[in-house]
């Protein structure tokens, strides 16, 4: 079974320091991977995937998450927070083992970031 | 281009009351469809999926149910609202093979 764990409810950092959303997975095949940003009372926006390929992968307003299969891990980092970034951060795997292709994702519980300024 | 609607964008009802949300897609035929729900502090739940017309499969048990009477039309449904269902719902459908894209969600309160 595919599940997805964020270990951190809530980061806080300053603006302009490097910030790191950790996010952990487990699935019986190869990952598909992925990180949704949520606003306020707003739907979800994609930021990133990693289906195959080099682990350091970029994604949308400077955000990039490192794939780690020993570590069974795909955190989502920034060089320099801004204010701006302050949101709920979904990291999410995907369903595709089984021969479907559906892809249904499972998501973590997420994890609230606030940047100070 | 792709586009997903999702109405309405707030909505607050008393227990027991019927409930209807509506998803549509433009820009696209035979989309795979979802309803996802997160609940205050939790994560998503993905609650219903369709793969088309009247294909519906449900993930959890519970006070709802989901309906696809079109292709780009997908329906989340209550006969009768109970406290634990408020929360934001929210509709996506499968931009590509490996990518959603969400609607812009409703907030349900049930007072």
């Amino acid at each position: 079974a595919q599940s997805v764990a964020q270990p951190e409810d809530q980061v806080n950092v300053a603006e302009g320091n490097p910030l790191t959303v950790k996010c952990t997975y487990s699935v019986s095949g190869n990952p598909y991977l992925f990180w949704y940003v949520q606003y306020p009372n707003r739907g979800l926006q994609f930021l990133l995937k990693y289906i195959t390929g080099d682990n350091l992968v970029k994604g949308s307003y400077g955000f990039e998450a490192e794939f780690n299969k020993s570590q069974t891990s795909f955190h989502l980092k920034k060089p320099s927070a801004l204010v701006s970034d302050s949101a709920l951060y979904f990291c999410a795997v995907r369903d595709g083992g089984r021969g479907s292709t559906l892809g249904r994702l499972y998501f973590g519980r997420g994890t609230q970031l606030t940047v100070w300024p | 281009s792709q586009t997903i609607h999702q109405w309405p964008a707030t909505l607050v009802q008393p227990v027991g009351s019927p409930l209807s949300l509506e998803c549509t897609v433009e820009g696209t035929s035979n989309p795979n469809l979802y309803w996802y729900r997160q609940a205050a502090g939790r994560g998503l739940q993905l609650l219903f999926y369709s793969v088309g017309i009247g294909q519906i499969s449900s993930e959890v048990p519970q006070n709802l149910s989901a309906s696809r009477p079109q292709d780009r039309q997908f329906i989340l449904s209550s006969k009768k609202l109970l406290l634990s269902d408020s929360g934001f719902y929210l509709c996506a459908w499968r931009e590509e093979a490996t990518k959603l894209f969400f609607g812009s969600g409703t907030q349900l309160s049930v007072l």
